[in-house]
């Protein structure tokens, strides 16, 4: 059974720094890209970024609100996806999820999401 | 970056009803859409994938359809469980984008 479990969200002051995780299992981690989407309280889904895999060299993407400020790694011998959050902005209060890019290239399972607070 | 326009933003329905949502995208999409649904507390789930496939373990009565740019998801007999906010999202091009989501409530 797939799973995607995320952790190490919290409460975080304007300006601080936080370090969000993804445990994957029940597929063979290395073959996926992944991705992080966040929800705002009250607000419709927006997509973080994308980490691929080693085949297209660990390329990342960011969206617009985050790029230069969040960083997306992964370590496959951990089967884990990160999330650097610097400069956080209380704007970036939001549930994070982590999600798989399945074969079909859409996304194919998520987690549950972890809650980042920024005030 | 694409924009999506999802309508309506809130849509009031009974059990047994037929319902659809629509989606439009700024370009042309080339299939590339899929939509999800959202529960509080829940891990959000796909339904639709690349406009019209079931993802697996879907119930039928969730249909997609569309091209181009104008996108549908039905729902044709409505659940209890089916009571959720749905999201259309477009994996054309970076930035993936989302529409606006659709709250489906219980009239």
């Amino acid at each position: 059974e797939v799973q995607l479990v995320e952790s190490g969200g919290g409460l975080v002051q304007p300006g601080g720094s936080l370090r969000l995780s993804c445990a994957a299992s029940g597929f063979t981690f290395s073959d996926h890209s992944m991705d992080w989407v966040r929800q705002a309280p009250g607000k419709g889904l927006e997509w973080v970024g994308r980490v691929k895999d080693r085949a297209s060299n660990y390329a990342t993407y960011y969206g617009a609100s985050v790029k230069g400020r969040f960083t997306i790694s992964r370590d496959d011998s951990k089967n884990s996806l990160y999330l650097q959050m610097n400069s956080l902005e209380t704007e970036d209060t939001a549930v994070y999820y982590c999600a798989r890019r399945g074969p079909n290239l859409h996304w194919d399972y998520w987690g549950q999401g972890n809650l980042v607070t920024v005030s | 970056d694409i924009q999506m326009t999802q309508s309506p933003a809130t849509l009031s329905a009974s059990v047994g009803d037929r319902v659809t949502i629509t989606c439009r995208a700024s370009q042309n999409l080339n299939g590339w859409l899929a939509w999800h649904q959202l529960k509080p507390g829940k891990a959000p789930k796909v339904l639709i994938y690349k406009a019209s496939s079931l993802e697996s373990g879907v119930p039928s009565r969730f249909s997609g359809s569309g091209s181009g740019t104008e996108f549908t998801l039905t729902i044709s007999s409505l659940q209890p469980d089916d009571f959720a906010t749905y999201y259309c999202q477009q994996y054309n091009s970076y930035s993936l984008t989302f529409g606006q989501g659709t709250r489906l409530e219980i009239k």
